[in-house]
């Protein structure tokens, strides 16, 4: 069964760094692009960006580039998206997804407030 | 960038209605357009993938048509389990995915 796992909410203070993980399960990792897709509190869905974890080719959506860094791990099956810098406008949930033709996967969510 | 818009923004229907959403698309993307359904508090659940092939585990009721920029849902015998937001998105763009602004649909 394809599961992805998501770490738990996170509270942090602008201006700090913040990685959270997505760890799949039940199918070859390496071999299915993983993405990022934000959804603001009472707001549609926004693609972030995608890595291929094989390779760790990452792609970002041109409003996010610079402000967030996705990675992959093959020996832990775990992406991750990472914050240098954040601001209260990251606050928001952040879905982990699985591509293939379409989204056929989802994670649970991770929520991330940003509040000083 | 190919931007999508749906229609309607919001709709009210019966269980028992049959309904349809439509998304167009700034420019064609062929059938790489695909509908999901988020219900409150939860991720989204994909319904069609390529414009028309029902996923796997979903009902047979939900179909879905098109190509190029004008694609539609239809959900034939609204179930209660049908109501929440509707979105679709394109993936013609290679890796650089978008999402339609989302339908919310809600019982009358």
């Amino acid at each position: 069964e394809v599961r992805l796992a998501q770490s738990g909410a996170e509270v942090r203070k602008p201006g700090e760094s913040l990685k959270i993980s997505c760890e799949a399960s039940g199918y070859n990792f390496g071999t299915y692009w993983i993405g990022w897709v934000r959804q603001l509190p009472g707001k549609g869905l926004e693609w972030m960006g995608t890595i291929y974890p094989d390779d760790s080719d990452a792609r970002y959506s041109p409003a996010f580039e610079g402000q967030v860094t996705l990675s992959a791990d093959k020996s832990t099956n775990t992406a991750s998206l990472v914050w240098a810098t954040l601001r209260p406008s990251d606050t928001a949930m952040y879905f982990c997804v699985r591509v293939d033709y379409g989204i056929d996967f989802w994670g649970p969510g991770t929520v991330v407030t940003v509040s000083s | 960038d190919v931007q999508l818009t749906q229609s309607p923004t919001s709709l009210s229907a019966s269980v028992g209605d049959t309904v349809t959403i439509t998304c167009r698309a700034s420019q064609s993307v062929s059938t790489y357009l695909h509908w999901y359904l988020q219900k409150p508090g939860e991720a989204p659940q994909l319904l069609i993938y390529s414009a028309s092939t029902l996923q796997s585990g979903v009902p047979s009721r939900f179909s879905g048509r098109g190509s190029g920029t004008a694609f539609t849902l239809t959900i034939s015998g609204l179930r209660p389990e049908d109501f929440g937001t509707y979105y679709c998105q394109q993936s013609f763009n290679t890796l650089l995915f978008t999402f339609g602004p989302g339908t919310r649909l809600d019982i009358k």
